[in-house]
């Protein structure tokens, strides 16, 4: 599993956009790009999956440059209930990545009103 | 429907005692794990089963057993546990074809 870099913590407010950006310079070529959010408490939940360019659904955007060496998860117009653990994998789908699905140590959002 | 549904949700411990961790899945999903989560850390994978009657280590492996025996169903187990099994402890599943994986809401295992 190609390892992952992201901020420890971001802060910002209700309205704004969030961009989190994941580094993960030795992607493999079978390799996709999943986010997922955690609320305390709660179990991870998938956001958004994506292998290159620009994925979109009605929760967010994830932006993928040409080297796939980086991504950005983008929040539009976060709210209080956007608070939460972010976490960035990196590795292929689960049929192939068997033991290799580790999540890191995620960046953690906090929107404020 | 349910998705992945984890039982005890609670549970406090001893050291040495043992004890079992159910995951249910109603999905028909062929790929089931099982994860740690300690206080401020990322998730670690402790086993996984790639289909009913089949299991494989993950990362943190020892100390746990895990049982497939009916395709719903993925069992965690502590034969003797130890304090640093204290943390959370979530099952997730996955269809084996999309990456998508589907968590339960997690058991919180203390071991005094």
């Amino acid at each position: 599993l190609a390892k992952t870099t992201q901020p420890i913590s971001m802060d910002s407010y209700e309205g704004q956009e969030v961009n989190i950006t994941c580094s993960h310079n030795n992607i493999a070529t079978n390799d996709y790009i999943t986010w997922y959010q955690q609320f305390p408490s709660q179990g991870p939940r998938f956001i958004i999956q994506g292998y290159k360019t620009k994925v979109t659904n009605e929760v967010a955007s994830l932006f993928i440059p040409a080297d796939r060496k980086s991504s950005t998860l983008s929040l539009p117009r976060v709210s209080l209930s956007d608070t939460a653990v972010y976490y960035c994998l990196v590795g292929d789908r689960p049929k192939a990545a068997g033991n290799k699905l580790t999540f890191g140590g995620g960046t953690r959002v906090l929107v404020k009103p | 429907n349910a998705g992945v549904t984890q039982t005890p949700k609670f549970r406090v411990l001893k050291t040495g005692q043992s004890m079992t961790l159910l995951c249910a899945q109603d999905m028909n999903h062929e790929y089931m794990y099982w994860y740690r989560q300690d206080p401020g850390m990322g998730l670690r994978l402790i086993h996984y089963s790639v289909g009913e009657g089949t299991t494989a280590k993950g990362e943190v492996p020892d100390g746990y057993n895990v049982s497939r025996l009916k395709k719903q169903n993925f069992l965690l187990g502590l034969e003797s546990a130890a304090p640093s099994q204290t943390s959370v402890y979530f099952c997730a599943s996955n269809n084996g074809v999309e990456g998508e994986l589907f968590f339960g809401e997690g058991s919180r295992l203390t071991v005094l």
